[in-house]
């Protein structure tokens, strides 16, 4: 079964409005962390924003925010005001918390954003 | 703001060769992850290095691969005898620590691969 599901291959936006991307979870442990990484075309992956399992807020970032429901097991990333420049492809990524050291996150397929001018 | 980094950023190789990836990692961290993604596919987790030893591997981290710490600040993958399917971006990360869910592993630029 998948850990993390992102159901949107592909999104469009105009510049300046919000968009929101899906990303649901799958874990049992009560422990866990939500990570959200843009990865634009050069390449290299960029660390956006955290939610841990334990935290009451959202979390938020500047221009980034989590919609973080638990219940649910969604973890959205909301982008305001968007810009050409936020133009990647978006990976949610979890960690669970474990007895031993050394973790690994587990990422989902990615959603591909573009921003239309 | 410090960062990781890796090198090279393109490594080009001959199917049967060896290749070793380097990266160094954030200087106070303690935990070291490699990463690869193939084109178009998602991130896949290789290993994990904690206090000069492997604490996780995936199925994907078989003898063709090995890591090590040589220094104090390298942390390096070595892949024996690369197949065209190791063609991929790996990705070096590392982390403050690695305790619980909530520790943030911060990505290099990543090195990408080409076996021909």
């Amino acid at each position: 079964a998948q850990k993390i599901t992102q159901t949107q291959p592909g999104m469009f936006v105009q510049e300046k409005e919000a968009v929101t991307l899906d990303c649901t979870y799958d874990t049992s442990d009560p422990s866990y962390g939500l990570f959200w990484y843009k990865q634009p075309s050069s390449g290299e992956m960029i660390f956006l924003i955290y939610q841990g399992s334990y935290d009451q807020q959202n979390a938020t970032e500047g221009r980034y925010s989590l919609n973080f429901q638990k219940a649910r097991k969604s973890a959205n990333l909301v982008i305001s005001a968007s810009q050409l420049g936020d133009s990647a492809m978006y990976f949610c990524a979890m960690r669970e918390g474990r007895d031993n050291y050394g973790q690994n996150f587990v990422f989902g397929p990615g959603t591909r954003l573009s921003v239309l001018p | 703001e410090p960062e990781v980094t890796q090198t090279p950023s393109h490594q080009v190789t001959q199917m049967g060769q060896e290749v070793i990836l380097r990266c160094v990692p954030i200087s106070n961290h303690l935990y070291f992850y490699w990463y690869r993604q193939i084109l178009g596919q998602k991130v896949e987790f290789l290993v994990s290095f904690y206090n000069n030893e492997i604490s996780e591997k995936s199925e994907i981290f078989d003898d063709q691969f090995s890591v090590e710490r040589p220094d104090g600040s390298n942390f390096t993958l070595k892949i024996r005898s690369t197949k065209l399917e190791d063609s991929a971006m790996y990705f070096c990360a590392s982390s403050p620590s690695g305790l619980g869910g909530t520790d943030t592993q911060y990505f290099g630029p990543g090195t990408r691969l080409t076996v021909l």
